[in-house]
């Protein structure tokens, strides 16, 4: 099965400073790989995704994500923090259902925290 | 276009008492997925259905049914509830098989005690 993982519980970073959120991925085969924010009481939304093509993805809000199949990370990227980037954000990688179909597996998230 | 909605937003239960979620999508999408979010787990798949009238177990379906009698609706079922389905269950819904990314409703908190 493929799996994601966030090595960071939580990462701290005054607004207007470069954040990165890590993630690292084990796939067999070629890896589809996403980025999603949740802020709080909402659902998961959609940021970016790596499929195939150029490692620099950009993304919604400014953010982008670096593939690096050296080291298998994905990690997402923004050069000016601000604080409404404030939220939970999961990594996610494509996995293959039995029945039929595609799920997503989910890393246990990274809850980012923008000061002023 | 509303996305995926959810109804209720919030519920408490006893245990042993029933309740179906409902999720609803005008995305016209094929994919349907009922997730459960705990704290420090991510999101753990519970069913999920790639068409109308089709439904299939993911990773944690015990205690949980479902069906998706129309294409647009799909519905998530305790028959008798445990303090350990105590937890905040969103849908998502994605166009097909080609395209991977899902769309999430706002979600349910559920509460059983």
């Amino acid at each position: 099965a493929q799996s994601v993982a966030q090595p960071e519980d939580q990462v701290n970073v005054a607004e207007g400073n470069p954040l990165t959120v890590k993630c690292t991925y084990s796939v067999s085969g070629n890896p589809y790989l996403f980025w999603y924010v949740q802020y709080p009481n909402r659902g998961l939304q959609f940021l970016l995704k790596y499929i195939t093509g150029d490692n620099l993805v950009k993304g919604s809000y400014g953010f982008e994500a670096e593939f690096n199949k050296s080291q298998t990370s994905f990690h997402l990227k923004k050069p000016s923090a601000l604080v409404s980037d404030s939220a939970l954000y999961f990594c996610a990688v494509r996995d293959l259902l039995t029945g039929g179909g595609n799920k997503l597996t989910f890393g246990t998230g990274t809850q980012l925290k923008v000061e002023l | 276009n509303a996305g995926v909605t959810q109804t209720p937003k919030f519920r408490v239960l006893k245990t042993g008492q029933s309740m179906t979620l409902l999720c609803a999508q005008d995305m016209n999408h094929e994919y349907m997925y009922w997730y459960r979010q705990d704290p420090g787990m991510g999101l753990r798949l519970i069913h999920y259905s790639v068409g109308e009238g089709t439904t299939a177990k993911g990773e944690v379906p015990d205690g949980y049914n479902v069906s998706r009698l129309k294409k647009q609706n799909f519905l998530l079922g305790l028959e008798s509830a445990a303090p350990s389905q105590t937890s905040v269950y969103f849908c998502a819904s994605s166009p097909d098989r080609l395209h991977y990314e899902q769309y999430f409703g706002p979600g349910t908190r559920l509460t059983v005690t």
